[in-house]
C-alpha cells in the first residue's frame, strides 16, 4: 500500500488566495483526520471524518476553513482566503476501526507545508 | 473528557544513556495508548501501541512502554539511545467511547549528543 497520499508536498500563497489540500486515505480506512502543526502551538486536530461523514470540527479555526469528503477515497481542506497565520504543517491521517469499539493507530501522511505570504 | 499529559518538554541526553519520558492519560474507561515518532522533517509514524493484556508493550528500534493502570501512565523507555534517536514523541490516547478520536500530548524533544 502507498500509504496517505497528500498533495501538494508544498505550496506558497499570498494571502488571500484560496488554498486547497488533497488527501487519499489508505484504502479500507473508515477514519480520515485533518490536522495543522506549528511550532508555536503544536499539532491541533482540526476535524475528523468517520464514513466520509465529519465527526467534530470544533478544531476547525474559523470560517475560512473548510474540509469536504466526497468519497471513501479523498478528501479536501478548503482554506479561503489565506492568511499568514495560516502558515503551517498540515497533515492528513487515517485509521481503521477495530472490534468492540477498539481504535487503531492513525497512519499519517507527508504532509502539505503551506505559506501564506 | 480525555486528555494527555508528557511532563518533560525538551530531554538531552548523551549516547548511550538510558530513556524515560513520562505519559499520563486522564480517562475514566477502556483506553487505547500509542506512543508516536516523528523525525525532524518527517510524519508521525507509530512506535508502539498498548491495547490490552501485558501492560509492557514492545515496540520498534528498541523501544517499550508500560500501561501502568492505577497511575493512568504510560511512560516510554529505551534502555540505551542513539543519535538517530533524535526525535519529538507524542503520546495519545483513544478512550473507547471517544468515537475514534485520538488526544494527543504535547509531545516530548529528545535532543541525543554524539
Amino acid at each position: 500500500d502507498a500509504g496517505v497520499i497528500q498533495s501538494p508536498r508544498h505550496e506558497v500563497t499570498e494571502m488571500g488566495q484560496e488554498v486547497t489540500l488533497r488527501c487519499k486515505p489508505i484504502s479500507g480506512h473508515d477514519y480520515l483526520f485533518w490536522y495543522r502543526q506549528t511550532m508555536m502551538r503544536g499539532l491541533e486536530l482540526l476535524i475528523y471524518f468517520n464514513n466520509n461523514v465529519p465527526i467534530d470540527d470544533s478544531g476547525m479555526p474559523e470560517d475560512r476553513f473548510s474540509a469536504k469528503m466526497p468519497n471513501a477515497s479523498f478528501s479536501t481542506l478548503k482554506i479561503q482566503p489565506s492568511e499568514p497565520r495560516d502558515s503551517a504543517v498540515y497533515f492528513c491521517a487515517s485509521s481503521l476501526a477495530g472490534a468492540m469499539l477498539s481504535y487503531n493507530e492513525q497512519f499519517f501522511g507527508p504532509g502539505t507545508r503551506l505559506t501564506v505570504l | 473528557a480525555q486528555s494527555v499529559s508528557q511532563h518533560n518538554h525538551h530531554v538531552i541526553l548523551s549516547e548511550a544513556a538510558s530513556l524515560e519520558l513520562g505519559c499520563n492519560y486522564s480517562y475514566g474507561g477502556t483506553v487505547n495508548l500509542f506512543w508516536y515518532v516523528q523525525y525532524p522533517g518527517q510524519h508521525l509514524q507509530l512506535l508502539l501501541k498498548y491495547f490490552s493484556g501485558d501492560p509492557l508493550v514492545k515496540g520498534i528500534k528498541g523501544f517499550e512502554a508500560e500501561f501502568i493502570k492505577s497511575k493512568f501512565s504510560f511512560n516510554l523507555r529505551k534502555p540505551s539511545v542513539q543519535w538517530s534517536d533524535t526525535a519529538e514523541y507524542f503520546c495519545a490516547v483513544i478512550g473507547n467511547t471517544n468515537a475514534g478520536k485520538s488526544t494527543f500530548g504535547d509531545g516530548t524533544t529528545l535532543t541525543v549528543k554524539p
